[in-house]
């Protein structure tokens, strides 16, 4: 079965440090993969996706994520932090199929020291 | 213009009653869902509508009835509303299939009394 999985459930790093935020997945076949954002009180923005190709995509706010297949990793970056990137973060696989459905990691809060 | 839209915001019932969420969306997307947030943030699937037609039902109690009068419109419906249900509900719809993410809207906080 499809799953995501976020090993850390919350994150402090300082503003202006660099981001590095978990995630790997289990699905049989080539994944889609997402990063979503959640501010408090929010609905998810989406991030950043990968579906094929160039194994490192960029997305919004200065994000980027890399796709290892060999790790089944798709770790999300950020070279520098801002206090707005306070957030929950979730990671999510796309499995299409007969049953078209996005399944989500159990997020990662991350917190921002001044 | 709001692509995803929920209506009510928030929401505060007595246990026992009966509730409905609306969402709509302009997006011209073939696909809608209806996911649960719980108290820890797990967003779980509970629905998922292509063109009208449920296709995922992930063991949700047969109190909450989905509804799709079109492909625009996906509403939740909850009967005998119990403490359990407290929780956030977000509705998301996409293209459906391959190449797609979906978009969502911006929740609904259900509190059950």
């Amino acid at each position: 079965a499809q799953s995501v999985t976020q090993p850390d459930i919350h994150i402090t790093v300082s503003e202006g440090a660099s981001l590095e935020l978990r995630c790997n997945y289990s699905y049989g076949a080539t994944p889609y993969l997402f990063w979503y954002v959640q501010s408090p009180g929010q609905g998810l923005q989406l991030l950043l996706k990968y579906f094929s190709g160039d194994t490192l995509v960029q997305g919004i706010k200065g994000f980027e994520a890399e796709f290892k297949r060999s790790q089944s990793s798709f770790n999300l970056r950020k070279p520098s932090v801002h206090w707005s990137d306070a957030a929950e973060y979730f990671c999510a696989v796309a499995a299409w199929g007969r049953d078209d459905k996005i399944i989500f990691g159990k997020g990662t809060r991350l917190h921002i020291l001044p | 213009d709001t692509a995803v839209s929920q209506t009510p915001k928030y929401l505060v019932t007595q246990m026992g009653n009966d509730k409905s969420i609306k969402c709509e969306q302009n997006l011209g997307h073939d696909t809608m869902y209806w996911y649960k947030q719980d108290s820890k943030k797990f967003l779980k699937i509970m629905f998922s509508y292509n063109n009208k037609e449920l296709i995922i039902n992930e063991t949700v109690p047969n109190r909450f009835s989905p509804k799709s009068p079109d492909k625009a419109h996906l509403n939740l419906h909850i009967n005998s509303l119990e403490l359990g249900d407290s929780a956030v509900y977000f509705c998301a719809s996409s293209q459906g299939r391959a190449n797609t993410e979906a978009f969502f809207g911006q929740g609904t906080r259900l509190t059950v009394v």
